[in-house]
């Protein structure tokens, strides 16, 4: 079984300052993690993920997360926050199975709100 | 990215009646999907799990003969919530993937039970 601890319910934020979401996970498998981003009354939209490779991820809007196994942790970070960046985000966990991806295993979310 | 589009985006129906949310996966293939359920300041709680063509597997503690889901083509998986009530309320999603895909998510479902 997986889980997905988000200690972090709301994040406040002042703009142009650094945020960094916690996120750790327990699994007895090797994983695949997700951060996904929901803004207000929208769906899910990914946001980066780990899946082999370098440790640290990049998304395109400047986030970034970093898988450290020993620590069970894929913290995600920004060095400057943008009131866009506004929105709920959730870390997620997979198994690693070889048919592919398998069901995915959400935390409970971090609300990061920006403030002017 | 792959697109998944998830209609109708809001709905309010009456306490007793069934409603029907519709999953498609506009440009590729998707032999799996999932349905999701989110409560207000909670997160994403899996309800099933559908595979083209076969019946679906639901988690554990969700009806399934409240919550149908039918995946009849590799494009297309519907929720119909039966004989719905408030406390089903809620914000659904459907994400669909393909084998060795990461899943892609609608973009939800905002179901009131007056």
């Amino acid at each position: 079984a997986q889980s997905v601890t988000q200690l972090d319910s709301q994040v406040p934020v002042f703009e142009e300052a650094p945020v960094e979401l916690r996120c750790n996970y327990s699994s007895s498998v090797s994983v695949y993690l997700f951060w996904y981003v929901q803004y207000p009354n929208q769906g899910l939209q990914l946001l980066l993920k780990y899946l082999s490779g370098s440790t640290l991820v990049e998304s395109i809007n400047g986030f970034e997360a970093e898988f450290n196994k020993s620590q069970t942790s894929f913290h995600l970070r920004k060095p400057s926050v943008h009131i866009s960046d506004t929105a709920e985000y959730f870390c997620a966990v997979s198994d690693r199975f070889s048919g592919g991806y398998q069901k995915v295993t959400f935390g409970t979310g971090t609300k990061l709100q920006v403030i002017p | 990215g792959a697109v998944v589009s998830q209609h109708p985006s809001r709905v309010i129906c009456k306490s007793g009646t069934s409603v029907k949310i519709e999953c498609r996966s506009l440009d590729f293939q998707a032999t799996t999907m999932f349905w999701y359920r989110q409560f207000p300041k909670q997160s994403l709680m899996l309800m099933a799990t559908s595979n083209e063509g076969s019946k679906a597997t639901y988690e554990q503690g969700v009806e399934k003969d409240k919550f149908l889901i039918n995946h009849a083509s590799l494009t297309l998986s519907t929720l119909t919530v039966t004989s719905a009530h408030p406390e089903d309320s809620s914000f659904y999603i459907c994400s669909a993937r393909q084998p060795g895909t990461e899943a892609f998510f609608g973009q939800g479902t905002r179901l009131t039970v007056v």
